[in-house]
């Protein structure tokens, strides 16, 4: 089945530092959204996005849907020890099978204190 | 307060034997899926159903079946064909209407065969 390209896979970062991860896709999406799983548990929805171009802030977390529909971002600034998990993209079409998510493969993030 | 709950957290399975994950919500969504999580393979997709008595197959979906008697249930059995069923298991629903905030995931079940 379709995958996004999700990257980079994992990451190794000290408390405090900034934090980029992309997502790629080869069609174009209606909707981005960006998911965190903490250990052991399902995933949680973080952000939200529906217009190419837009971007999006929630507290430390920013996250853009990009011009091309194909692709979108999610950063974290200053990060701290209760980041780590793994980070999902996923892209919807509504319309259609609505509902049927594509997920990128996950960003995992190690966080130092 | 709604929300998926899946159970149990936990399952031991003896090789050759079937066994059904649980998967409730009282968050009144019309879709339910089935995800198979495996380290540094992201989610793959076993089975969902967008209505009630209606299922279709994911990309995994060999050795799994489901069934989809209730709204708000979609257990998920793993069925001896099922050749290294270890894994992390996750249900997820979404709504038909107010989708766009995507899918709300159960907290899993990790299948452990023994």
């Amino acid at each position: 089945g379709q995958q996004l390209n999700q990257s980079p896979q994992s990451m190794f970062i000290q408390e405090g530092e900034d934090v980029s991860m992309n997502c790629t896709s080869s069609s174009i999406f209606n909707t981005w959204l960006w998911y965190k799983q903490d250990p052991g548990e399902g995933p949680v929805l973080l952000i939200a996005l529906y217009k190419a171009g837009e971007l999006t802030s929630n507290g430390r977390l920013t996250a853009q849907f990009g011009i091309t529909r194909k692709d979108s971002f999610l950063n974290i600034s200053a990060s701290i020890p209760s980041d780590v998990g793994i980070y999902f993209c996923a892209g919807m079409n509504y319309g259609g099978s609505q509902g049927n998510l594509i997920f990128g493969k996950g960003t995992k993030l190690s966080v130092k204190p | 307060d709604g929300g998926i709950t899946q159970s149990p957290k936990y399952l031991f399975r003896k090789e050759g034997q079937n066994v059904t994950l649980s998967c409730e919500q009282n968050l009144n969504h019309d879709a339910m899926y089935w995800y198979r999580q495996d380290p540094g393979q992201g989610l793959r997709l076993i089975y969902y159903s967008q209505i009630v008595n209606d299922f279709q197959k994911g990309d995994i979906a060999e050795g799994y079946s489901v069934s989809r008697e209730k709204k708000e249930s979609f257990p998920l059995t793993v069925t001896s064909a099922q050749k290294n069923p270890t894994a992390f298991y996750l249900c997820a629903s979404i709504p038909r209407t107010g989708y766009l905030y995507g899918y709300t995931f159960g907290s899993g079940t990790r299948l452990t065969v023994v």
